[in-house]
């Protein structure tokens, strides 16, 4: 299926652990992002690659990095995990740099 | 549905009826607005955008009212479908999607 792909769907860590989520998409996008949902927090941008080469800031970068490897995938690496980084870790791409028009499914990563 | 907020503002509806879902912006600045939607244990799902230099956007079943004097959307969901039941929230551009959206359910 098209579209946008994470891996893994869920994870638990111990804290201080790093991690890297994967993330790949197969619609020739020029730009991926990646967001975290909380509870009463709603969706925020960690990070977001406008194109190939490039990566940017989001709201809530801290502890996070991120590589855009080519095209088609872009990943997030917890170097140290916390427990504040249990989340709902959500993949995006879209055509220009303008807005995400396509989520992957998410990855559940809690950190104990 | 265990990722989004745990008290969000909920609107039910009955099957067959219109549904509408608001949204309220800070910055009179933005000029790019979307709509998602995302059901449970999914992404969010990309549903209508709307430029500032428009007042209204009508796609399939759905209507996006955007008025800038009070910075407010609202999305309109004719006839609406049990599929339609999930959480619906707008965004601007590249930032958050604002607060944690509005929970649809339809009643049979």
């Amino acid at each position: 299926n098209a579209g946008v792909t994470q891996t893994p769907k869920f994870q638990v860590l111990k804290t201080g652990q790093s991690m890297t989520l994967q993330c790949a998409q197969d619609m020739n996008h020029n730009s991926m992002y990646w967001y975290r949902q909380d509870p009463g927090m709603g969706l925020r941008l960690i990070y977001y690659s406008a194109s190939e080469g490039t990566t940017d800031k989001g709201e809530v970068p801290n502890g996070y990095n991120v590589s855009r490897l080519n095209k088609r995938e872009f990943s997030l690496r917890l170097e140290s995990a916390a427990p504040s980084q249990t989340s709902v870790y959500f993949c995006a791409s879209s055509e220009y740099s303008r807005q995400p028009q396509h989520f992957g499914d998410g990855t559940r990563l809690s950190i104990l | 549905g265990e990722s989004v907020g745990l008290h969000l503002p909920t609107l039910s509806v009955q099957e067959g009826d219109n549904s509408i879902i608001n949204c309220a912006y800070s910055n009179s600045a933005s000029d790019y607005f979307i709509w998602y939607k995302q059901e449970s244990g999914k992404g969010p799902q990309f549903i209508i955008d709307i430029r500032s230099n428009m007042d209204k956007r009508q796609g399939q079943r759905v209507t996006v009212l955007l008025n800038k004097t009070v910075k407010h959307l609202s999305l309109q969901i004719a006839a609406t479908q049990p599929g339609d039941s999930a959480v619906y929230f707008c965004a601007e551009k590249l930032k958050y999607i604002f607060g944690t959206g509005t929970r649809l359910k339809v009643l049979a």
